[in-house]
């Protein structure tokens, strides 16, 4: 089984500063793992998703992320934000070995403020 | 991705009564999953819908109080069945097409029982 960690539930930032968003996992098997956003009264939007390869994934809107096996992190990153980013993010796992990796684990939520 | 048109967005309903939620995809899709989330909360996996067979339903959920179909690889329901107030709560459904791709949600029904 996988879980998630997100360390901070939320995370208030001035507009043009730059940002991390936490995430710590934990599998007994190989994984992939994915971060998404969720505006008001939305359904979840992709950003970003690790596969396999280069541990530094870029996405939409400026984010990028870089994933550490050995910290089991994939930490969320944008180096200027913009009030628009404002949202909840939402980090989530799943096992990438048959019979593991249909279901995505999430984790609980961190709110992104940006103020100006 | 596919995109999900997931109905009604929101509904107010009566408690002991019931709401079926849809979602329709606009192609074939390997696996759908139902989730709820609690207001200020993270997503919580109801069930795998399984195309033609009974979905399969994770640890605190049952098929009596929420009821799922899956005629074909386009479209689901969730029936939330007797509903109390703490079925109060946004229901998503998502798509994926299988191992190392990323899933896509409806828009979420947004349901309130009083």
């Amino acid at each position: 089984a996988q879980s998630v960690t997100q360390l901070d539930s939320q995370v208030p930032v001035f507009e043009e500063a730059p940002v991390e968003l936490r995430c710590n996992y934990s599998s007994s098997v190989s994984v992939y793992l994915f971060w998404y956003v969720q505006y008001p009264n939305q359904g979840l939007q992709l950003l970003l998703k690790y596969l396999s390869g280069s541990t530094l994934v870029k996405g939409i809107n400026g984010f990028e992320a870089e994933f550490n096996k050995s910290q089991t992190s994939f930490h969320l990153r944008k180096p200027s934000v913009h009030i628009s980013d404002t949202a909840e993010y939402f980090c989530a796992v799943s096992g990438s070995y048959a019979g593991t990796a249909s279901k995505l684990t999430f984790g609980t939520g961190t709110r992104l403020q940006v103020t100006l | 991705s596919a995109v999900i048109s997931q109905k009604p967005s929101r509904d107010i309903c009566q408690r002991g009564t019931s709401l079926t939620i849809q979602c329709q995809v606009d192609s074939q899709v390997t696996m759908m999953f139902w989730y709820r989330q609690q207001p200020g909360q993270s997503l919580t996996l109801i069930a795998t819908a399984n195309q033609g067979s009974e979905a399969t339903y994770e640890s605190g959920f049952v098929i009596d109080k929420f009821p799922i179909s899956r005629p074909n690889l386009t479209f689901s329901t969730l029936t939330v069945s007797n509903m109390s107030p703490e079925d109060s709560s946004i229901y998503l459904c998502s798509g994926r097409q299988g191992a190392g791709t990323e899933a896509f949600f409806g828009q979420g029904t947004r349901l309130t029982v009083v």
